[in-house]
């Protein structure tokens, strides 16, 4: 079956610093790639929609030069969350959908970030 | 825009007892609707999905739904909790043409032994 690979499982950095995280499609080709963000005990949250070779949608609100999203190739996506600050501190979860008439989309297994 | 509605964020099931777990779907078109689980600090894993196929559609671990368009309707059910079925489960749906996906608030299950 399909698989999307999430790294890092988790990570703690420093305010101010940058953190990338990694989604990957392993057996198929990605040509829309989502970010989501999910605070403790809620649902998820669609920051952006990233499809490939092209500039991600972000949703209202989602600071665009505050998360970076570049998906340059089918299979890769990544997120890099710029001068972190321990608001940012979240679990954020990437997910996939493949070409015509795919109707699944594929879940990451997510990024705890944390900031301090 | 498509919505979901889950209601009741925490839902108590005894082990061995039936679990039903509500969706209710908004939607201007045919919708493609989708049950997913998530244990803690995972992804989503989904159970099942309906894509306009049969309405009663069969998952893994048990789980199946149906789809009712009458009823805008897309309940989860599970004839027999188990406690590994204590997890978080959402409810989500998109539409033909729209690649994004909305979903519930989410159930809380807990399995009472």
């Amino acid at each position: 079956g399909a698989v999307v690979s999430q790294h890092p499982s988790w990570v703690i950095c420093k305010s101010g610093t940058s953190v990338k995280i990694e989604c990957r499609s392993l057996d198929f080709q990605a040509t829309t790639m989502f970010w989501y963000r999910q605070f403790p005990k809620q649902s998820l949250m669609l920051m952006a929609t990233s499809n490939e070779g092209s500039k991600a949608t972000y949703e209202q609100g989602v600071e665009k030069d505050k998360f970076l999203i570049n998906h340059a190739s089918l299979t890769l996506s990544t997120l890099t969350v710029t001068s972190a600050h321990p608001e940012d501190s979240s679990f954020y979860i990437c997910s996939a959908r493949g070409g015509q008439g795919s109707y699944g989309y594929t879940f990451g297994s997510g990024t705890r970030l944390t900031v301090v | 825009a498509q919505s979901v509605t889950q209601l009741g964020s925490h839902v108590s099931v005894s082990e061995g007892a039936l679990v039903l777990l509500r969706c209710n779907y908004s939607s201007s078109v045919p919708p493609y609707l989708f049950w997913y689980v998530q244990y803690p600090n995972q992804g989503l894993q989904l159970l099942l999905k309906y894509t306009s196929a049969a309405t009663l559609v069969k998952g893994i671990n048990g789980f199946e739904a149906e789809f009712k368009k009458s009823e805008t309707s897309f309940h989860l059910t599970k004839p027999s909790a188990h406690m590994s079925d204590a997890a978080e489960y959402f409810c989500a749906v998109s539409e033909e043409g729209n690649n994004r996906l909305a979903f519930g608030k989410g159930n809380q299950v807990v399995v009472i032994p």
